[in-house]
């Protein structure tokens, strides 16, 4: 099973809200990654998870906080985002030096 | 800091023809190179990996890539392009000290024409 599951697909919130992004992998992969795409672009990594502790911030907001429970989930945190936050939200796992298995994503409209 | 370039926005091939989508990166040391491939709308696929060994890699769907140390290069390749093989494809590198950080190029759109 190479299936990472990222919920929910589709995301709108208004910029007072506070809404909660789900990633989940039952791969045994210790390296966790939030991404953030931009239609035509490049993901841009945002955070990674190492042994569940988190490894890098690449200075990333504080309206967006990352959350390790366990091993097999990574949670998003959102709060008081800005029209430019809306994207693609990508969520990943690997083996730490190994390729990266991507979610389908969750497709985030702020308004 | 490792780095990945790809020079070509979009690469046009006819189906059937041999395609190439380049890649070269910038790291300090030996490289871990991946390409992945992204539909509309959908998550990045993992096509094949360079960790070590043989420079020719085989991956997912018919395609095979190239590293070679001396260019810096580790380009795409398929000798027989398929019209559902249009999407955009992105090359991938980590560094052997700051392997955490997968890294992606700009992307480049292949379309294949019937």
């Amino acid at each position: 099973d190479t299936e990472v599951t990222q919920t929910p697909k589709h995301l709108v919130m208004g910029m007072t809200n506070k809404k909660s992004l789900k990633c989940e992998q039952h791969m045994g992969h210790r390296a966790m990654y939030w991404y953030k795409q931009k239609a035509k672009k490049p993901p841009e990594l945002m955070f990674v998870y190492s042994y569940e502790k988190l490894s890098i911030n690449e200075s990333v907001p504080s309206r967006f906080s990352p959350e390790c429970p366990n091993s097999s989930l990574l949670n998003l945190h959102l709060h008081a985002l800005q029209p430019e936050d809306s994207a693609l939200y990508l969520c990943a796992s690997s083996q730490l030096q190994s390729e990266a298995f991507f979610g389908q994503g969750t497709r985030l409209t702020v308004v | 800091a490792q780095s990945v370039a790809q020079p070509e926005d979009q690469v046009n091939v006819a189906e059937g023809n041999p395609l190439t989508v380049k890649c070269t990166y910038s790291v300090s040391g030996n490289p871990y190179l991946f390409w992945y491939v992204q539909y509309p709308n959908r998550g990045l696929q993992f096509l094949l990996k360079y960790i070590t060994g043989d420079n020719l890699v085989k991956g997912s769907y018919g395609f095979e890539a190239e590293f070679n140390k001396s260019q810096t290069s580790f380009h795409l390749k398929k000798p027989s392009a398929l019209v559902s093989d249009s999407a955009l494809y992105f090359c991938a590198v980590r560094d052997r000290t700051g392997f955490q950080k997968l890294v992606f190029g700009t992307g480049t759109r292949l379309l294949v024409s019937p």
